[in-house]
C-alpha cells in the first residue's frame, strides 16, 4: 500500500521560516493537500492541489511538489502557527495522510 | 456558510455498534461526497470511506469493509456512518468532511466538529 512519511517534529523561531515534508514514492505525480489541526480541533484545510492556498488562509503558508517530497513551508512563522499538520494525497483509489508533524514555534 | 454539525458523544460497549450522523447546510447536499476520517487520542488521522450523497455509492478503505455502513438521508441533508462490532481499538473522534475533486486531485473542506465514540467495558 501507499504510505507519505512526515517527521514526527519541527521546531522553528517566531518569524523564521518553517519546512515540512512529505515523502512517497514519485509523490510528484499526485497532487497533495495539507491540514492543520489545533488540539481539540478538527483539522483545517491549509494548502491544496499542491500549492492552492483556501480564501482566510494566510500568505505565509505556501506549498510544493517535485519528485518524491511535498513540502509545506510556512514563511515568518507565528505562536498561532503551532499545530499538527498533516499532509494528504489520493493514488486514484485508495486517499491516505501522512502520520503528522507537530510544529512547535518557540 | 458551509458546515457539518455532527451528533454527539458516545459510550458503547465491545461488541456493539454505533451510528454517527453528519449534517450538512450552506450547500446543495447531493453535490459534494461526504468522507469519514478518524483519529485515535493522541495519533494521526485514518480515512476510512466515502459515499455519494446523490447516488448513494459508497467505497471503503480495506480495513473497514465490512464493518463500516455510511448512509444517507437526501431529504434533511444527512449522512451517516455506522460501525459494528465495536472493540476498544475503534475508541476515536470519528470526523466527516466534504470532498472536493477535480481532475487534480482531492481534498476535504470543511470536516465536522467530530464525535467521540468510546469503546469501554
Amino acid at each position: 500500500s501507499y504510505e507519505l512519511t512526515q517527521p514526527p517534529s519541527v521546531s522553528v523561531s517566531p518569524g523564521q521560516t518553517a519546512s515540512i515534508t512529505c515523502s512517497g514514492d514519485k509523490l510528484g505525480n499526485k497532487f497533495v493537500c495539507w491540514y492543520q489541526q489545533k488540539p481539540g480541533q478538527p483539522p483545517v484545510l491549509v494548502i491544496f492541489q499542491d500549492n492552492k492556498r483556501p480564501s482566510g488562509i494566510p500568505e505565509r503558508f505556501s506549498g510544493s511538489n517535485s519528485g518524491n517530497t511535498a513540502t509545506l513551508t510556512i514563511s515568518g512563522t507565528q505562536a498561532m502557527d503551532e499545530a499538527d499538520y498533516y499532509c494528504q494525497a489520493w493514488d486514484g483509489s485508495t486517499l491516505m495522510f501522512g502520520g503528522g508533524t507537530k510544529l512547535t514555534v518557540l | 456558510q458551509v458546515q457539518l454539525v455532527q451528533s454527539g458523544a458516545e459510550v458503547k460497549k465491545p461488541g456493539a455498534s454505533v451510528k454517527v450522523s453528519c449534517k450538512a447546510s450552506g450547500y446543495a447536499f447531493p453535490s459534494y461526497d461526504i468522507n469519514w476520517v478518524r483519529q485515535a487520542t493522541g495519533q494521526g488521522l485514518e480515512w476510512m470511506g466515502w459515499m455519494n450523497p446523490d447516488s448513494g455509492d459508497t467505497g471503503y478503505a480495506q480495513k473497514f469493509q465490512g464493518r463500516i455502513t455510511i448512509s444517507r438521508n437526501t431529504s434533511i441533508s444527512t449522512a451517516y456512518m455506522e460501525v459494528i462490532s465495536l472493540r476498544s481499538e475503534d475508541t476515536a473522534v470519528y470526523y466527516c468532511a466534504r470532498e472536493v475533486r477535480d481532475a487534480s486531485g482531492i481534498w476535504f473542506d470543511p470536516w465536522g466538529q467530530g464525535t467521540l465514540v468510546t469503546v469501554s467495558s
